[in-house]
């Protein structure tokens, strides 16, 4: 079995400040960890991933997780949060079982950046 | 930078008619899914699709659901017989090669209303 837990439903924070999304995670092997994004009337946009090696991992405009195992935990980040940033943002894993394909999607944080 | 696409954009049918829902995913992806988004809700997994037969489906995608691949482009989504609880956002999603760490890539979705 997998899931995903993300606490907050909402995150506020000020323009130019670091910002943070919370993903914890459950599988029965090793996570394949997934963050997208959604803007209005928009489906999910990739974000970054997960699969192996460095703790840290970059992705597209300017985020950045850190899967930590031991926690269970897959962190969004972003050093400086733009407005732009307001979105609503998923976090999804996949247990790396052979032949398992589907991704098992967070309810969802919504992040507003107050300019 | 290439897209799924995905039609019609929004959909109203009546309870108890049959519904298609089409999508073009990405040329060179080989791997094909269908999620939904009840509103308010997390996006569920529906349905994988691989070399022409499912791979893989969820309990939510029961008799009245079915997949295909009708040509080299499109993949589509069937309800036979809609109820009012099919309405949802619909999201076909597809991954190139094999394997669980490819990320899937979503179209914008289909807004299915049932009356």
């Amino acid at each position: 079995a997998q899931s995903v837990a993300q606490p907050e439903d909402q995150v506020n924070v000020a323009e130019g400040n670091p910002l943070t999304v919370k993903c914890t995670y459950s599988v029965s092997g090793n996570p394949y960890l997934f963050w997208y994004v959604q803007y209005p009337n928009r489906g999910l946009q990739f974000l970054l991933k997960y699969i192996t090696g460095d703790n840290l991992v970059k992705g597209s405009y300017g985020f950045e997780a850190e899967f930590n195992k031991s926690q269970t935990s897959f962190h969004l980040k972003k050093p400086s949060a733009l407005v732009s940033d307001s979105a609503l943002y998923f976090c999804a894993v996949r247990d790396s079982s052979f032949g398992n394909e589907k991704l098992t999607f967070g309810t969802g944080t919504r992040l507003t950046i107050i300019p | 930078e290439p897209e799924v696409t995905q039609t019609p954009s929004h959909q109203v049918t009546q309870m108890g008619q049959e519904v298609i829902l089409r999508c073009v995913p990405i040329s060179n992806h080989l791997y094909f899914y269908w999620y939904r988004q009840i509103l308010g809700q997390k996006v569920e997994f529906l349905v994988s699709f691989y070399n022409n037969e499912i791979s893989e489906k969820s309990e939510i995608f029961d008799d009245q659901f079915s997949v295909e691949r009708p040509d080299g482009s499109n993949f589509t989504l069937k309800i036979r017989s809609t109820k009012l609880e099919d309405s949802a956002m619909y999201f076909c999603a597809s991954s190139e090669g094999q394997g669980s760490h490819q990320p899937q890539h979503f179209g914008d979705g289909t807004r299915l209303s049932i009356l």
